[in-house]
């Protein structure tokens, strides 16, 4: 069964700096892997969708990355902002029907003023 | 455009009773699904569905029931409501769940918090 796992659960770090949220999955069979954003008491946000057999993609500030073969992908947000501040959920796409989309925990953003 | 829409927002139901929960999408996606989020998990697979008329069970679906009539609309039924079924319920829908491309992007409502008393 896939799991995937985000490290670290929270981070805080000062206005400007630039930041690497980490996500990690146990089965490299995977269709694509799927950042989202949820701010408190708000729906999911999609962020970057990487397929299978990309790299990388990026959107403005935000670069995601993808190893299938490691089982690891790491979103990059440059020139870190309060508006930043959010909830990073990581979703793996391993399948169709009842596999779905399978979720790590979050890692929890406070940037700084 | 407004995407997915979920309501309620918010709803405190007593232990035994039944609500419905509404999800509704005007993107013309074919697969829509249900999740629920709990403190500190992950988001879980309730119901999904691949076209109206068509449901199927995710990772935990006791407890409750689905039905798709149309492409837009996908309500998930509590018919006994119990303590542990208090979670955040987040509705989705894809336009394909195959093949991995960006036609799988997933898009998600605002989410309803249920409380169970």
């Amino acid at each position: 069964k896939q799991e995937v796992t985000q490290i670290p659960a929270a981070l805080s770090v000062p206005e400007g700096e630039n930041l690497v949220l980490n996500c990690s999955f146990t089965d490299s069979a995977i269709y694509n892997l799927q950042w989202f954003r949820q701010d408190p008491g708000k729906g999911l946000t999609s962020l970057l969708l990487i397929q299978s057999s990309q790299r990388e993609q990026t959107s403005g500030r935000l670069n995601a990355s993808l190893d299938k073969s490691s089982g690891r992908s790491t979103l990059y947000i440059a020139a870190s902002q309060p508006g930043d501040s959010a909830t990073y959920l990581c979703a793996v796409h391993s399948g169709g029907g009842a596999d779905g989309l399978t979720f790590g925990k979050g890692t929890h953003l406070i940037i700084q003023p | 455009n407004a995407g997915v829409t979920q309501t309620p927002k918010f709803r405190i139901l007593k232990i035994g009773q039944s609500m419905t929960l509404q999800c509704t999408q005007d993107m013309n996606h074919n697969y829509m699904y249900w999740y629920r989020q709990d403190p500190g998990m992950g988001l879980k697979l309730i119901y999904y569905s691949v076209g109206a008329g068509i449901t199927d069970k995710g990772e935990v679906p006791n407890g409750y029931n689905v039905s798709r009539s149309t492409t837009e609309d996908f309500p998930l039924r509590l018919e006994l409501a119990a303590p542990s079924q208090t979670s955040v319920y987040f509705c989705a829908s894809s336009y394909s769940m195959w093949g991995g491309g960006a036609d799988t992007e997933a898009f998600f409502g605002q989410g309803t918090r249920l409380t169970v008393v």
